[in-house]
């Protein structure tokens, strides 16, 4: 069975300062998918990266970086230099490699940051 | 623009009165599917179906139900609501074949009184 397990609830950092969420995922299958989305106080899931279980490159976009590592199966999200936008819940999540396969999310974690 | 369209956005209902809470695509994809959040529990999967007149059951299928009979639409319904289905939904499609994200629709906050 699948699991993504995201131990931190809530976050609160005051605007600048760096902050990254912790995602753990179990799973048999050696190719899987692994998903961060955001979730703002709109409600909507805003997708931010897919990345598959060969491709261990750690990827950078803007102030937002991810660090993959199977050795620990984490597939860590961290913002830099954070600000009041980010403030939103996000979830990690597992797909495995079947075409009918769900996203397997996390429970997610709640960032707060304040000015 | 392409995109998942769920209707309503908010709905209040009472007990036991029979609703559906409708999904629309325009991507012509094969894959649907349909997601519950709830606090610390993440997003679960209710039903997905794998094209027309394929569907099958997630993590928590009871008391609802789908259909597929267009390839776009995927609407859920709830024959009886119960206050414990009082959620917010989410309905998602995307390619079956190739590594393809998901869209998602913008969610519908159901509360069962």
């Amino acid at each position: 069975a699948q699991k993504v397990t995201q131990a931190q609830t809530e976050i609160s950092v005051v605007e600048k300062e760096d902050v990254t969420l912790d995602c753990v995922y179990e799973t048999r299958d050696t190719t899987y998918y692994l998903f961060w989305y955001k979730q703002p106080p709109s409600g909507e899931l805003v997708f931010l990266i897919r990345r598959n279980s060969f491709d261990e490159q750690n990827e950078i976009s803007g102030r937002y970086s991810w660090n993959f590592q199977k050795s620990t199966s984490s597939f860590n999200f961290t913002i830099t230099a954070s600000q009041v936008v980010d403030s939103a819940v996000y979830f990690c999540a597992l797909r495995g490699p079947d075409s009918w396969g769900k996203l397997q999310f996390g429970a997610g974690t709640q960032v707060v940051v304040t000015p | 623009e392409a995109q998942v369209t769920q209707n309503p956005r908010y709905l209040i209902t009472v007990t036991g009165k029979k609703l559906t809470v409708t999904c629309s695509q325009n991507m012509n994809h094969e894959y649907m599917s349909w997601y519950r959040q709830d606090p610390g529990l993440g997003l679960r999967q209710i039903y997905y179906s794998m094209n027309v007149e394929a569907t099958d059951k997630g993590d928590v299928p009871e008391g609802y139900k789908v259909s597929r009979k267009e390839k776009r639409n995927f609407p859920l319904i709830l024959e009886s609501p119960s206050p414990n289905q009082t959620s917010l939904y989410f309905c998602a499609s995307r390619r079956t074949a190739g590594n393809y994200g998901y869209t998602f629709g913008s969610g519908t906050r159901l509360t069962v009184v």
